[in-house]
């Protein structure tokens, strides 16, 4: 069975950082793009950035470009994503889900929240 | 950016009904196109990958069907569990992105 477990969600000022992890476990991490995809409170779904199997190409929304930053351990089987420069507009549960088929998303961690607040 | 859009905004419907859930694209995204639903609380599930695949567990009343800019997912005979916020995504180009969604409630 597939698990995604993320972690590293909390309360941060504006302009602070945080880093999230998400721990695959239940398939073979090293054959499957991963990416993360975030929801802000009472609204809707909003891809973030996504990460290829070789840990080298990346792609992020304009949103986050510059200031996220995507990275996978395809040695311990985990997802981070950096988050720095933080705003309001970047609160939202966080959802690290794993690659499908056709460019879908076919398993999704129960998600982290960030609360960027003074 | 490829938008989209997902008509209508809400449906009201009864269990035993069909619903019928459009998603329109702002320009082709070929068949790269995805369907999701997420209950109140809960995490989003993947129901149909490549316009009209369905997923892993996806009972057989879910049907996607559509190409280029025009998708629709057909829920039959709908169950108490069915009410949800049904979410298209596509990722022929990026960035990847959700249209706002469809609220499916009950009647």
């Amino acid at each position: 069975e597939v698990q995604l477990l993320e972690s590293g969600g909390g309360l941060v000022e504006p302009g602070g950082s945080l880093r999230l992890s998400c721990a695959a476990s239940g398939f073979k991490f090293t054959n499957f793009a991963m990416a993360w995809v975030r929801q802000a409170p009472g609204k809707g779904l909003e891809w973030v950035s996504l990460i290829r199997v070789n840990g080298v190409e990346a792609y992020y929304a304009d949103a986050v470009r510059g200031r996220f930053t995507i990275s996978r351990d395809n040695s311990r089987d985990t997802l981070q994503l950096h988050l720095n420069r933080l705003t309001g507009d970047d609160t939202a549960v966080y959802y690290c889900v794993k690659d499908g088929i056709s460019g879908s998303w076919d398993s999704w961690g129960r998600g982290t929240l960030v609360v960027v607040s003074a | 950016e490829i938008v989209l859009t997902q008509s209508p905004g809400t449906l009201s419907l009864s269990p035993g009904e069909t619903a019928t859930l459009s998603c329109r694209a702002s320009e082709s995204v070929t068949r790269f196109l995805a369907w999701y639903h997420q209950k109140p609380g809960q995490t989003p599930r993947l129901l149909i990958y490549g316009a009209s695949n369905r997923a892993t567990g996806i009972p057989a009343r879910f049907s996607g069907s559509g190409s280029g800019t025009d998708f629709s997912l057909t829920i039959t005979s709908l169950e108490p569990e069915d009410f949800a916020i049904y979410y298209c995504q596509q990722r022929s180009a990026w960035p990847a992105t959700f249209g706002p969604g469809t609220r499916l409630e009950m009647k």
